[in-house]
């Protein structure tokens, strides 16, 4: 089955830097688009990133362009976000999760993992 | 604010029928398939409905979407006491190349 795992959360100070990582099993990672989202406390979902299965289309909200890098490892089944220049704002869960299918991109997301918090304060 | 418009709240009685609206435009909405997702708490969202009105399998036909123009609606049927969680409208908006959600809709079955 499919499987997301993500990891790399943690506390940071205001303008430091933080490397997320998400863990596929369970499909054909280099198949499918992926993407961060996150959701900040008591707060709702905000896309962040996606990134094409072949790493060569990316995009970004305007809320991180500039700050945050999305990329992949299909040799590993593996998602990254390079988050540099952390605001209280980017305070959230982190979600990494699986486009609906293989053809391209949907923006229908039909699984997500646990989620991982990233914490921004002084 | 969130591009897509839902209602902070929504509730009715176990067994009832309820609607969630999720308003948008034409750069969104008007022009793009709209999916739903359910979170319970503490949890992963959900995807209930994708393409507008299609389930994943193993999502019980009680869930239903619509969309009409620039607004889309999830139908929830025969409430149970365990539908409780927020749920919300996701799409493509084409003006801001961003994908973008409603800012959820908290269920609660009295």
């Amino acid at each position: 089955q499919v499987q997301l795992v993500e990891s790399g959360g943690g506390l940071v100070k205001p303008g430091g830097s933080l490397r997320l990582s998400c863990a596929a099993s369970g499909f054909t990672f280099s198949d499918y688009y992926m993407s961060w989202i996150r959701q900040a406390p008591g707060k709702g979902l905000e896309w962040v990133s996606y990134i094409s299965s072949s790493s060569s289309y990316t995009n970004y909200a305007d809320s991180v362009k500039g700050r945050f890098t999305i990329s992949r490892d299909n040799a590993k089944n593996s998602l990254y976000l390079q988050m540099n220049s952390l605001r209280a704002e980017d305070t959230a869960v982190y979600y990494c999760a699986r486009d609906r299918y293989s053809s391209g991109w949907s923006n229908q997301l039909p699984y997500w993992g646990q989620g991982t918090l990233v914490t921004v304060s002084s | 604010q969130s591009v897509l418009t839902q209602p902070p709240s929504v509730s009715a009685a176990p067994g009832q029928k309820v609607t969630i609206s999720c308003s948008g435009s034409s750069s969104n909405i008007g022009n793009n398939y709209v999916s739903w997702y359910q979170q319970l708490p503490g949890t992963a969202p959900k995807l209930l409905i994708y393409d507008s009105n299609k389930r994943p399998s193993g999502i019980p036909d009680r869930f239903s979407g619509s969309k009409s123009g620039t607004s889309a609606t999830l139908g929830i049927t025969g409430l149970q006491t365990g539908d409780e969680a927020d749920y919300y409208c996701g799409t493509w908006d084409s003006s801001l190349s961003a994908m973008v959600f409603g800012g959820g809709t908290k269920l609660t079955v009295l």
